[in-house]
C-alpha cells in the first residue's frame, strides 16, 4: 500500500504570506494527524482527525493555523499569515480505526520543511 | 501530562561496538511506547513498539528496547551497529485514552567507521 504523502517536500515563504500543506494519508485510515517540529526540539502533536471531524486540536499554536480533512480523506493545514516561529519541519501521520490492535500505531510521511523569511 | 526525556542529544559510537539510546517517560496510567527512526533526508518510521505483553521488544534489524515499569524506561539498544544506522532516533509515548504521541527531542546516532 501507498504510505503517507505530504507536499510541498519544502516551502520558503516571507513573513506574512499564507501557504498550505497538503497530507494523503494511507487509504482507509481513520485517523490523521498533524506534528510539527521546530529545529532543535521535540515533534510536537498539532491536532487530531477522526474521518472528518476534529477530535483533539489542543496543539494548535493559536488561530492562524486553520487545518481541515473535507471528505475524510487528505488534509490540509494552512498558516495565514505565516510569522518567522512558524517555520520547522510539519509531519502528517495516520493510522487505523480506533479498536484494532494497531490503532494506537502511527504511519508518518516525509514531512513538509517550512521556513518563514 | 505525559513527557518523555531523552537525556542524550548525541551519541558517537564506533562501528560493532553496542549502543544504548536512553529513553525515560513519565505518566501516571498505562503507556504504550515506541521507538522511530529517521535516516537522512526521510520521514520517521517505527523501529519498534512496546503495547502490551512481553516486556522486552524486537525490531528486524537487530534493535531492542525494555520496558521497565519501576524505573519508567524504555531504552534502544544494540549490540553491534553498523554504518547504516547512522539516524535520528525518537522516543514517543501515546495511551490514556489518547492517540496522540508525546515525543522525546530525539538523540542521533552517529556510527564511525
Amino acid at each position: 500500500e501507498a504510505g503517507v504523502t505530504q507536499f510541498p517536500s519544502h516551502s520558503v515563504i516571507e513573513k506574512g504570506q499564507t501557504v498550505t500543506l497538503r497530507c494523503d494519508p494511507i487509504s482507509g485510515h481513520d485517523n490523521l494527524y498533524w506534528y510539527r517540529r521546530v529545529m532543535g526540539k521535540e515533534i510536537k502533536f498539532l491536532l487530531h482527525f477522526v474521518k472528518e471531524s476534529k477530535q483533539d486540536e489542543s496543539g494548535m499554536p493559536n488561530n492562524r493555523f486553520l487545518a481541515e480533512r473535507t471528505g475524510g480523506t487528505y488534509s490540509t493545514l494552512k498558516v495565514q499569515p505565516a510569522e518567522l516561529e512558524d517555520s520547522g519541519v510539519y509531519f502528517c501521520a495516520s493510522s487505523h480505526s480506533w479498536g484494532r490492535d494497531d490503532s494506537y500505531e502511527q504511519y508518518f510521511g516525509p514531512g513538509t520543511r517550512l521556513t518563514v523569511t | 501530562a505525559q513527557s518523555v526525556t531523552q537525556l542524550d542529544s548525541q551519541v558517537p559510537v564506533f562501528e560493532e561496538a553496542p549502543v544504548e539510546l536512553r529513553c525515560n517517560y513519565s505518566s501516571s496510567v498505562s503507556v504504550y511506547l515506541f521507538w522511530y527512526v529517521q535516516y537522512p533526508n526521510q520521514g520517521l518510521q517505527l523501529l519498534l513498539k512496546y503495547l502490551s505483553g512481553s516486556t522486552l521488544v524486537e525490531s528486524i534489524n537487530g534493535f531492542e528496547a525494555e520496558f521497565n515499569k519501576s524505573q519508567t524506561s524504555f531504552h534502544l539498544r544494540k549490540p553491534s551497529v553498523h554504518i547504516s544506522d547512522t539516524a535520528e532516533y525518537f522516543c514517543a509515548v501515546s495511551g490514556s485514552g489518547t492517540y496522540k504521541y508525546i515525543f522525546g527531542t530525539g538523540t542521533r546516532l552517529k556510527v564511525l567507521a
